[in-house]
């Protein structure tokens, strides 16, 4: 069974509206962390938002948010006010504290802004 | 601060040849990170190092990959014999600790013919 699920391979979103990103994930563990990556054309991996399970506040970053719905197992990915440099690859990752720490990511979504 | 440094960024090569891909992690990282990310696909992590010991290969194909962290800094990454499977972009990756946050360099983009 897959570990990360996103299930819109794309997206299409006009300039400055709010688009979604769905994640769902598959772990047994209490204690795991949730990861947003984006990946424009040029190939960089960047670092986006973290939710921790732990947390009670769904994490923030400017236009970045997490809906982060423990008992649905999702961490959905809200980005406020699109912009055009927003179209690139998002990808879903989990770390589990079992093993070594390591990500585990999803197919990733496709976003593409239109002006 | 520097970012994650890869070369090359671009590679094509001949099947059963021979290709090296080098990543510099950023200063004071503890954890450097390999990972194969094929088309249409998300990253998959092929090998972790702690300093310069390896702490998880267990999805490295060891009968054609291998991979060493020179004195806890750089790292080599070896493809030896490439096979067409092998067409893919290396991502090479790093963190303060392990489980923190990680950092990605631009990747090398692999085209076995």
């Amino acid at each position: 069974a897959q570990k990360i699920t996103q299930t819109q391979p794309g997206m299409f979103v006009q300039e400055k509206e709010a688009v979604t990103l769905d994640c769902t994930y598959d772990t047994s563990d209490q204690s795991y962390g949730l990861f947003w990556y984006k990946q424009p054309s040029s190939g960089e991996m960047i670092f986006l938002i973290y939710q921790g399970s732990y947390d009670e506040q769904n994490a923030t970053e400017g236009r970045y948010s997490l809906n982060f719905q423990k008992a649905r197992k999702s961490a959905n990915l809200v980005i406020s006010a699109s912009q055009l440099g927003d179209s690139a690859m998002y990808f879903c990752a989990m770390r589990e504290p079992s093993g070594y720490s390591t990500l585990t990511f999803g197919k990733g979504t496709m976003l593409l802004v239109s002006p | 601060e520097a970012g994650v440094a890869q070369s090359p960024r671009y590679k094509i090569i001949e099947k059963r040849q021979s290709v090296a891909f080098w990543c510099n992690p950023i200063s004071g990282h503890a954890t450097l990170y390999w990972y194969q990310q094929i088309l249409g696909q998300g990253p998959k992590l092929l090998i972790q190092f702690q300093n310069n010991g390896v702490v998880d290969d267990s999805q490295l194909p060891k009968d054609r990959f291998s991979a060493e962290r020179l004195k806890g800094v750089d790292s080599t990454l070896k493809i030896q014999p490439a096979k067409l499977e092998d067409s893919a972009v290396y991502l090479c990756a790093s963190s303060r600790v392990v489980g923190n946050e990680q950092f990605f360099g631009p990747g090398t983009r692999l085209t076995v013919l």
